[in-house]
């Protein structure tokens, strides 16, 4: 079973709206770790924003915002007023604290095109 | 400040042939060090990592090998190239401790084998 599973291959945005990107997880584990990285054209890989399983607010950075809904294992992107530059890949990821150093699972993405 | 290192950043090889991919790390000491690989439209899948010098673990069998010779150099080998090599490869890092532990990704190698 696919751990981190994101349903939107695709998504077209009108400049200056606020975007949503889902992205649900599944993990027996009580301690984990969420993560959204930006992946522009370039192939760079950014780190976006992080959630502790045990954070009791939902993590903001920016114009990046994560809701955290932990009965529901979601942890949907939102991206506020989006810009041109917006226009990427992203990716949700989960590190599970049982998982040991064996780093990130990553979701296939979504693909974020923002118009003019 | 940490910086991480991934060369060459497009390779174009023949079926058959070897591989060597490189990564360095620099501004930090023991860190831990991965592998993916992301094909065309798709997510990252982790090849390996290594936790310290000389260890590595690999997360599926594949016709790839790591090495890390050195703290901080980690390097994707091959002895013969496969058509299904293809993709593009990123070297990471991270501290190594848990909490919020984020990976810090290289520039990515675009590996085509024809």
């Amino acid at each position: 079973a696919q751990k981190i599973t994101q349903t939107q291959p695709g998504m077209f945005v009108q400049e200056k709206e606020a975007v949503t990107l889902d992205c649900t997880y599944d993990t027996s584990d009580p301690s984990y770790g969420l993560f959204w990285y930006k992946q522009p054209s370039s192939g760079e890989m950014i780190f976006l924003i992080y959630q502790g399983s045990y954070d009791q607010q939902n993590a903001t950075e920016g114009r990046y915002s994560l809701n955290f809904q932990k009965a529901r294992k979601s942890a949907n992107l939102v991206i506020s007023a989006s810009q041109l530059g917006d226009s990427a890949m992203y990716f949700c990821a989960m590190r599970e604290r049982g998982g040991g150093a064996d780093g990130l699972t990553f979701g296939k993405g979504t693909h974020l095109i923002i118009q003019p | 400040s940490q910086t991480i290192h991934q060369w060459p950043a497009t390779l174009v090889q023949p079926v058959g042939s070897p591989l060597s991919l490189e990564c360095t790390v620099e501004g930090t000491s023991n860190p831990n060090l991965y592998w993916y690989r992301q094909a065309a439209g798709r997510g990252l899948q982790l090849l390996f990592y290594s936790v310290g010098i000389g260890q590595i673990s690999s997360e599926v069998p594949q016709n790839l090998s790591a090495s890390r010779p050195q703290d901080r150099q980690f390097i994707l080998s091959s002895k013969k190239l496969l058509l299904s090599d293809s993709g593009f490869y990123l070297c990471a890092w991270s501290t190594g401790q848990f909490d919020g532990e984020k990976l810090f990704f290289g520039s990515g190698t675009q590996l085509s084998v024809l």
